[in-house]
């Protein structure tokens, strides 16, 4: 059984470029949430997939976007970067979408917005 | 709308001493609660839970009560270890079809030798 996996680890983009991260959930997983996590702060939520369908949105602008593939792995795209989208992006599976109790978090990719 | 509020650190312990995290949440319904714990280059791991009031969720020696009166659910643990050392996040999260969590700011955990 693999764990919940991210890639890439780190990156480096400058303001205005846009940015595809990677989730590989967990196997059995059908559902996957994404979370920003800034500096010194918890994680915020972003959005949630679940069967290929965006199912909840938390308050993030909508060049925020995801996919959820049939292998319910997922991506998260962030278009026109700004500074403050610097931060830790972590994505967690889990067996269906109120299984919070399940859920596997990956170890996140670092992104760096110059 | 949902907010958890966690005790500012960072914290530093020495073996075997007491710990004690606190945090309080306001909630809209009738939240379930945990702590998550973060090491270095890690993802975050759920340490434990509790889904209603007077609940305890215990876990590695860490134990945490879900106290609805005062919207509190302190994290305590009797005797520390340098394995220990983490970010701790308190959350929350309401019942519904897509159940986000809303974590508090964390509190940086050093247990020295």
């Amino acid at each position: 059984e693999t764990g919940v996996t991210q890639s890439p680890t780190h990156l480096i983009k400058t303001r205005g470029q846009q940015v595809t991260l990677r989730c590989s959930s967990q196997s059995g997983h059908n559902t996957v949430s994404w979370y920003q996590q800034a500096l010194g702060q918890g994680p915020q939520f972003i959005f949630q997939y679940y069967r290929e369908e965006e199912n909840g949105r938390g308050n993030f602008p909508p060049r925020f976007s995801g996919l959820q593939f049939p292998n319910y792995s997922s991506e998260l795209n962030v278009n026109a970067l700004e500074l403050d989208d610097s931060a830790l992006y972590l994505c967690a599976s889990s067996l269906d979408p109120a299984g919070v109790e399940t859920q596997y978090f990956g170890p996140g990719t670092r992104l760096l917005v110059l | 709308g949902n907010s958890v509020t966690q005790m500012e650190g960072p914290v530093t312990l020495s073996e075997e001493a007491f710990l004690t995290i606190n945090c309080t949440y306001t909630a809209t319904g009738y939240p379930s609660l945990f702590w998550y714990v973060q090491y270095p280059g890690e993802g975050l791991q759920l340490l434990l839970k509790a889904t209603k009031a007077d609940d305890k969720g215990s876990n590695k020696g860490f134990e945490a009560t879900y106290r609805k009166e005062t919207t509190s659910f302190h994290l305590e643990k009797g005797s520390v270890q340098v394995s220990d050392s983490a970010v701790y996040f308190c959350a929350l999260s309401e019942r519904g079809s897509a159940r986000q969590l809303t974590f508090g700011s964390g509190t940086q955990l050093t247990v020295l030798p």
